[in-house]
């Protein structure tokens, strides 16, 4: 069964403080897809990132950073010098593959961030 | 841009109403989802659909239906609410294409059911 744990419930920093966002995953697929969706207040999920499983590359972004390490089932998110507008909801999110999946995702419990000034 | 739009972001209910919630995309997408949202659980699929007419249990379809009669809409049912039903519902869409393309939200709709 596919399984996604967000440990982190809420985090509160201030700004210009570095966070992680922590991501672990279970899944028997040996090809798959992990994903980071930011929710801001208004309450739309807006797309971060996709990861597939053959790329353990890090990525950068801006400000914003992924670890992504297969050994460990990891996929986490940092955002460096963070910012008041950083203050969302992320969530991870594990893409089921092959069959009927149709793209469905398995999310975390989501990551309450808030910035303050 | 893709556009994910829901009919409603807030409704009120009594319990044992039918209620409907309605999501439209502007993409010609195939593939559309239904979430609720509950604090400390995440997004959980209630209901997907693949293509017009057709549709597929996610992982809590109890107490709900879908229908799919056009490829832009895809609308969640409540045949009778109740109180445990009050939550956040999200839509969502993607293309089928390809693999790996993300999903598109909608703004939700908080759904409370008195």
């Amino acid at each position: 069964a596919q399984k996604v744990t967000q440990a982190q419930t809420e985090i509160s920093v201030v700004e210009k403080e570095d966070v992680t966002l922590d991501c672990v995953y279970e899944t028997r697929d040996t090809t798959y897809y992990l994903f980071w969706y930011k929710q801001p207040p208004s309450g739309e999920l807006v797309f971060l990132i996709r990861r597939n499983s053959f790329d353990e590359q890090n990525e950068i972004s801006g400000r914003y950073s992924w670890n992504f390490q297969k050994s460990t089932s990891s996929f986490n998110f940092t955002i460096t010098a963070s910012q008041v507008v950083d203050s969302a909801v992320y969530f991870c999110a594990l893409r089921h593959t092959g069959g009927t999946s149709y793209g469905k995702l398995t999310f975390g419990q989501g990551t309450i961030l808030t910035v303050h000034p | 841009d893709v556009k994910v739009t829901q009919s409603s972001r807030y409704l009120v209910k009594r319990t044992g109403e039918k209620v409907f919630l309605e999501c439209v995309q502007d993409m010609d997408h195939e593939n559309m989802f239904w979430y609720r949202q509950d604090p400390g659980l995440g997004l959980r699929l209630i209901y997907f659909s693949y293509d017009v007419k057709m549709k597929e249990k996610g992982d809590i379809p109890e107490g709900y239906s879908v229908s799919r009669e056009k490829k832009e809409r895809f609308s969640l049912i409540l045949e009778s609410a109740s109180t445990n039903q009050t939550s956040m519902y999200l839509c969502a869409s993607r293309t089928g294409t390809s693999g790996n393309n993300e999903q598109f939200f909608g703004p939700g709709t908080r759904l409370t059911v008195l």
